[in-house]
């Protein structure tokens, strides 16, 4: 079946410039993960919605960084005002138990 | 310290080599363990998900948990050429949070 699906998979901004990234989850799974992956690092977690719910966003580098999931499929993370370090892939994964979390391409986002 | 500790390489091997990866945690809440795959400009792929101490083989994949040393291993039996990737460690805790906390990734490149 299909697997997790993000859009864009590149995305370029401007410092100062609003991004949304796009995560279509494993149809069914009912956890839905954010994460952040530095070149050459693992990924760092953002935050994790069960459902609609966003039960932990404790991961969030900043106030500028906002998530939703308003019907407990689709997710969308958003950065407001770029800045050179959040220059990152940003991986979503989802997850039907919580526990084994299957990903998706990611989304490279590159801050100018 | 990181949370958890993995050598990030890079190693190289020769095909039909076997190949041992490992991480160590410093967290004794972790109770679940995971390997992931990734390719390059590619999500993590799972390769591996064990609950709590012992062993747990698939096909040419052996993962190892020893949580009394806090270590985990990943052991690749008869290494070929499309097994050359970083390998993540990523572990959770039990209870209610569920985010990934990931080593840095082990470069692997297995020679034909």
């Amino acid at each position: 079946g299909a697997g997790v699906s993000q859009s864009p998979r590149y995305k370029v901004a401007k410092r100062g410039q609003d991004v949304a990234l796009r995560c279509d989850p494993i149809s069914g799974h009912v956890s839905l993960f954010w994460y952040q992956q530095a070149l050459g690092q693992g990924p760092e977690f953002l935050t994790y919605f069960q459902n609609e719910a966003q039960l932990d966003k404790s991961g969030l580098p900043s106030d500028r960084f906002f998530a939703e999931r308003p019907e407990g499929s689709v997710s969308t993370l958003k950065i407001q005002r770029t800045q050179q370090e959040d220059s990152a892939v940003y991986l979503c994964a989802s997850s039907f138990t919580g526990r084994e979390q299957y990903f998706g391409p990611g989304t490279r986002l590159t801050v100018t | 310290q990181k949370e958890v500790e993995q050598d990030p390489g890079p190693l190289s091997v020769p095909e039909g080599a076997i190949v041992s990866l490992n991480c160590t945690y410093s967290n004794s809440a972790f109770q679940y363990f995971m390997w992931y795959r990734q390719y390059s400009r590619k999500g993590p792929e799972l390769l591996m998900y064990t609950y709590s101490s012992g062993n747990k083989e698939d096909g040419r994949f052996t993962a190892q948990v020893d949580k009394s040393s806090k270590y985990i291993s990943l052991f690749i039996r008869d290494s070929q050429p499309s097994d050359s990737a970083t390998y993540l460690c990523a572990m959770s805790a039990a209870g209610s949070a569920r985010q990934l906390t990931f080593g840095s990734g082990t470069q692997l490149t297995v020679l034909p």
